[in-house]
C-alpha cells in the first residue's frame, strides 16, 4: 500500500495524560499537513510541513501540541495533558511540491478519545 | 479569511435520482477546489480536483464546477445509488495549499 498511513487508529485515553501519533506520507511527498476533525464538522487545519520545516502553525495548535518531522519523512504530533476537548480525529495528509494540481491525500486518521 | 460553505446540510433522495450539492467560499484567490467522500468513522477519499484555471472535471458518474468570480463549486452526481450514501465535503486550497473545508453534506440514497 503505498497511500498515507496513519498509527494508531484509535486512541483511548484519561485526561492529562500525553499521546503521540505517526504519520507516514506518501513517498516522494515532500509537504505533509495535519488536520483534526470534531463531529459533524469539516476538518480544519491545524499545520503542514515542507520536507523538515514547519511553515505555518494554527492558532488552534496550543502550546500543549507538537508536530515534528525530523528527516522529512513521517510526522509525529503530540498532545501534552489532554482534555476532553481534544477528542477529535486527528487526519495527516500529503502532496508533492511541484505537482501543479496541489492534491492533497489523506491517511485514514487517528481518532482520539479523552475520558 | 476563507469561508467555506455547503448546502444543503442533508439531502435524502430515491435511488436513480441525478442530484447537485453545493459549495461556496468567500475568497475566489483561490488555487483549488478539491471534493472528498467521507464515509462514517473513516478518513477522506478525493472524489474531484478542480486547479483554479479550470471550469469542471468529471470522472464516471461525477461531475463538479467551478466559478471562481460567483465564488461557488457544484458536485453532480448522476443515476445515484445507495453505496453514494455519504458525507461530501469540498475544500478550497490557498497559497500555502492548507485545505479550508466546508461542514458537509450527508446524502443518504434510498434503495
Amino acid at each position: 500500500d503505498t497511500g498515507v498511513s496513519q498509527n494508531p487508529r484509535h486512541k483511548i485515553t484519561k485526561r492529562g495524560q500525553n499521546v503521540t501519533f505517526r504519520c507516514d506520507p506518501i513517498s516522494e511527498h515532500n509537504r505533509l499537513y495535519w488536520y483534526r476533525q470534531t463531529l459533524g464538522q469539516g476538518p480544519e487545519f491545524l499545520t503542514y510541513f515542507q520536507n523538515e520545516a514547519q511553515l505555518e502553525k494554527s492558532r488552534l495548535l496550543s502550546d500543549r501540541f507538537s508536530a515534528e518531522r525530523p528527516k522529512g519523512s513521517f510526522s509525529t504530533l503530540e498532545i501534552q495533558r489532554t482534555e476532553q476537548g481534544d477528542s477529535a480525529m486527528y487526519l495527516c495528509a500529503s502532496s508533492r511540491l511541484g505537482d501543479s494540481s496541489y492534491e492533497q491525500y489523506f491517511g485514514p486518521g487517528t481518532r482520539l478519545t479523552v475520558t | 479569511k476563507q469561508e467555506v460553505t455547503q448546502i444543503p446540510a442533508a439531502l435524502s433522495v430515491p435511488e436513480g435520482e441525478n442530484l447537485v450539492l453545493n459549495c461556496s467560499f468567500t475568497d475566489s484567490a483561490i488555487y483549488n477546489l478539491q471534493w472528498f467522500r467521507q464515509d462514517p468513522g473513516k478518513g477522506l477519499t478525493s472524489l474531484l480536483l478542480i486547479q483554479s484555471s479550470q471550469r469542471e472535471q468529471t470522472s464516471g458518474r461525477l461531475n463538479a464546477s467551478l466559478d471562481k468570480s460567483s465564488g461557488r463549486s457544484t458536485l453532480y452526481i448522476a443515476a445515484s445509488q445507495p453505496g453514494d450514501s455519504a458525507t461530501y465535503l469540498c475544500a478550497a486550497g490557498g497559497a500555502t495549499n492548507k485545505l479550508i473545508f466546508g461542514t458537509g453534506t450527508l446524502l443518504a440514497v434510498q434503495p
